[in-house]
């Protein structure tokens, strides 16, 4: 079966600096793989896919991830965080019967 | 149109109620699911219906009970919750199959007392 780690529940990052939240992942072949944002007591929003192609995937709202096979992971970028994307992120990954989700890394903005 | 609707937003029932959770997509997707989420945990896949059929359910207890009446409204019946079962209820729905990209509805509190 498929599972996913996101090894660091809670990130801080001043405004205006890059942002890196970490996504491994365990599965035989190559997954579909996602990352999703959640703001207190809200749906998730999709932030991008990766499902092949190029490695570099770009998203909404600034975001980009890379995948690196050899490493088995999915890592989430932002060049320059602002405070309305302090949220709960989750990465998941699809492989056939549904999507399954890391445990989410809680970002924390400060000014 | 490209949101998922659910209704009620918040629900307070007892444990001996029955209620049900309303989802309703207008995006002609054909595939439409509901995940639990427990306070700071990542949701849980409780049913997928693929095409109006349930083609996977996460052993979930027979408390809760899956309705698709077409391929635009997915329904959740509750019977006889447990206060575990308070949780965010969250509806999403995806073109065809499940392992595309899901849209979520912002869900339903529920709070069973």
């Amino acid at each position: 079966a498929q599972s996913v780690t996101q090894p660091d529940i809670h990130i801080t990052v001043s405004e205006g600096a890059s942002l890196e939240l970490r996504c491994n992942y365990s599965y035989g072949a190559t997954p579909y793989l996602f990352w999703y944002v959640q703001s207190p007591g809200q749906g998730l929003q999709l932030l991008l896919k990766y499902f092949s192609g190029d490695t570099l995937v770009q998203g909404i709202k600034g975001f980009e991830a890379e995948f690196k096979r050899s490493q088995s992971s999915f890592n989430l970028r932002k060049p320059s965080v602002h405070w309305s994307d302090a949220a709960e992120y989750f990465c998941a990954v699809g492989a056939g019967d549904g999507l399954t989700f890391g445990k989410g890394t809680h970002l924390i903005i400060q000014p | 149109d490209t949101e998922v609707t659910q209704t009620p937003k918040h629900l307070v029932m007892g444990m001996t109620n029955k209620k049900s959770l309303k989802c309703e997509q207008h995006m002609g997707h054909r595939a439409m699911y509901w995940y639990k989420q427990k306070a700071k945990k990542p949701p849980e896949l409780m049913f997928v219906y693929s095409y109006e059929k349930l083609s996977i359910n996460e052993s979930v207890p027979s408390r809760f009970s899956p309705e698709c009446p077409n391929s635009s409204l997915l329904n959740l019946h509750l019977h006889a919750l447990q206060p575990e079962d308070s949780a965010l209820y969250l509806c999403a729905s995806s073109p065809s199959g499940p392992d595309e990209k899901l849209f979520f509805g912002s869900g339903t509190q529920l709070s069973v007392l």
